[in-house]
């Protein structure tokens, strides 16, 4: 069975500094993982996906995120956080062979002045 | 490329009252999806359909919710009758079966059960 586990409800970073989104997954087969961004009473936004081609994958607005088989990881980071970066995070993962999609719980983001 | 509609944006009722939610995904979309977002939670997928089929329905309350895709293209979710705990923001995603697993959301439906 699949499972999506967001190691944090909260995260707060200052305005220019390094953002790092924790996320673990649980899957029987090779999963397609994703992260949205979901910013307040907006529609949840595709940021960027993993589907077994490249490891590092880039999104947009300068997000990226690392698949690691070994760790069974797929953290979000951005380099430089921005203030119109404050939203809610959520990653999902996706068995390709049946379409069950699982959402974690989320993260909310904090970007501080 | 428009994007998923859906309507209305807010409703509020009193428990024990009907209401009914409706989506139009992309165009051309074969997958369309519903799910609940209870404030704090991340969304929790009640129906996939595919075209006019139902492909996962396993976490609906079937109950007092039905969905419905009759010409394979718009929706139309309906809870009848509403308890205070469906409060929540009830979401539309569509995606092209060549793009499967990318689901394109819509704005949501405020739902407040008074």
């Amino acid at each position: 069975a699949q499972s999506v586990t967001q190691l944090d409800s909260h995260v707060s970073v200052s305005e220019g500094t390094p953002v790092l989104l924790r996320c673990n997954y649980s899957s029987s087969y090779s999963p397609s993982l994703f992260w949205y961004v979901q910013h307040p009473n907006k529609g949840l936004q595709l940021l960027l996906k993993y589907t077994s081609a490249a490891t590092l994958v880039k999104g947009i607005n300068g997000f990226e995120a690392e698949f690691k088989k070994s760790e069974t990881s797929f953290h979000l980071t951005k380099p430089s956080a921005h203030m119109s970066d404050a939203a809610e995070y959520f990653c999902v993962v996706s068995d390709p062979w049946d379409d069950k999609i699982i959402f974690g719980k989320g993260t909310r983001l904090h970007i501080l002045p | 490329e428009a994007g998923v509609a859906q309507s209305p944006r807010y409703k509020i009722i009193e428990k024990r009252q009907s209401v009914a939610f409706w989506c139009n995904p992309i165009s051309g979309h074969a997958t369309l999806y519903w799910y609940q977002q209870i404030l704090g939670q991340g969304p929790k997928l009640l129906i996939q359909f595919q075209n006019n089929g139902v492909v996962d329905d396993s976490q609906l309350p079937k109950d007092r919710f039905s969905a419905e895709r009759l010409k394979g293209v718009d929706s139309t979710l309906k809870i009848q009758p509403a308890k205070l705990e469906d409060s929540a923001v009830y979401l539309c995603a569509s995606s092209s079966l060549a793009g499967r697993n990318i689901q394109y959301f819509g704005a949501g439906t405020r739902l407040s059960v008074l």
